[in-house]
């Protein structure tokens, strides 16, 4: 049963307009939340994380929303670029004692940006 | 850094063989992970390592795959025997606080 789910699986979006990237998560447990994008060919790279005691994190272009009632994160991208095009996976992990566990992946959502 | 670095990129082999990835982690990073990724199961966990001692390993399939991490810098998966549903890309990570950091990956195709 998967515990994270990205519903899903690809998105097309013009230039310059936001992208919208969504996430479930069922496990209550989970206290950090992390965005990876990934480059055919290339193994995936971190974008951006939150912590569950926030409800939202900014990093330039990119800003990723906690809803923890709802059990769902999203990432924005705005305004989007082609060189955004890549597949996008939402990570969660939980904190045991003071250490962050492992890392549980989403499927992934496909983003193409056309110019 | 040179980050995250895995042997070979690519691997085409028979089934029956044996196959052995390698992964090079970044300096200073005390937890180590391999990861498959397959079309049908997304991004799965294989296995993680903690100051190169093996933590978890529910996730390796069978008793065909084995991963050891003889010292901080170097870890092996290997598959013996390979088949072709072993056809996959393999990735290792490696953790310093709390961001996990991916090599590109290895390209196994069993014949």
């Amino acid at each position: 049963d998967q515990q994270v789910k990205q519903n899903s699986p690809s998105l097309s979006v013009q230039e310059g307009r936001i992208s919208i990237l969504n996430c479930d998560y069922t496990n209550s447990m989970f206290d950090y939340f992390l965005w990876y994008k990934k480059y055919p060919a290339e193994g995936p790279t971190f974008l951006i994380s939150i912590s569950s005691i926030k409800d939202k994190n900014e990093d330039g272009r990119f800003t990723v929303f906690l809803n923890k009632s709802a059990k769902h994160l999203s990432l924005h991208i705005v305004p989007s670029q082609p060189g955004d095009s890549a597949v996008y996976f939402c990570a969660a992990s939980m904190n045991y004692g003071g250490s962050q566990g492992n890392l549980i992946f989403g499927k992934g959502t496909k983003l193409s940006v056309k110019p | 850094d040179a980050g995250v670095i895995q042997s070979p990129r690519h691997e085409v082999t028979e089934m029956g063989q044996e196959v052995t990835l390698r992964c090079k982690p970044i300096s200073g990073h005390n937890s180590l992970f391999w990861y498959r990724q397959t079309m049908m199961r997304g991004l799965e966990l294989l296995i993680y390592f903690n100051n190169n001692v093996p933590i978890d390993d529910s996730g390796m399939p069978e008793d065909r795959f084995s991963a050891k991490m003889p010292n901080a810098s170097f870890s092996t998966l290997k598959i013996q025997p390979s088949e072709p549903r072993d056809s996959a890309v393999y990735f290792c990570a490696s953790r310093g606080f709390e961001t996990q950091y991916f090599g590109p990956g290895t390209r196994l195709l069993v014949l």
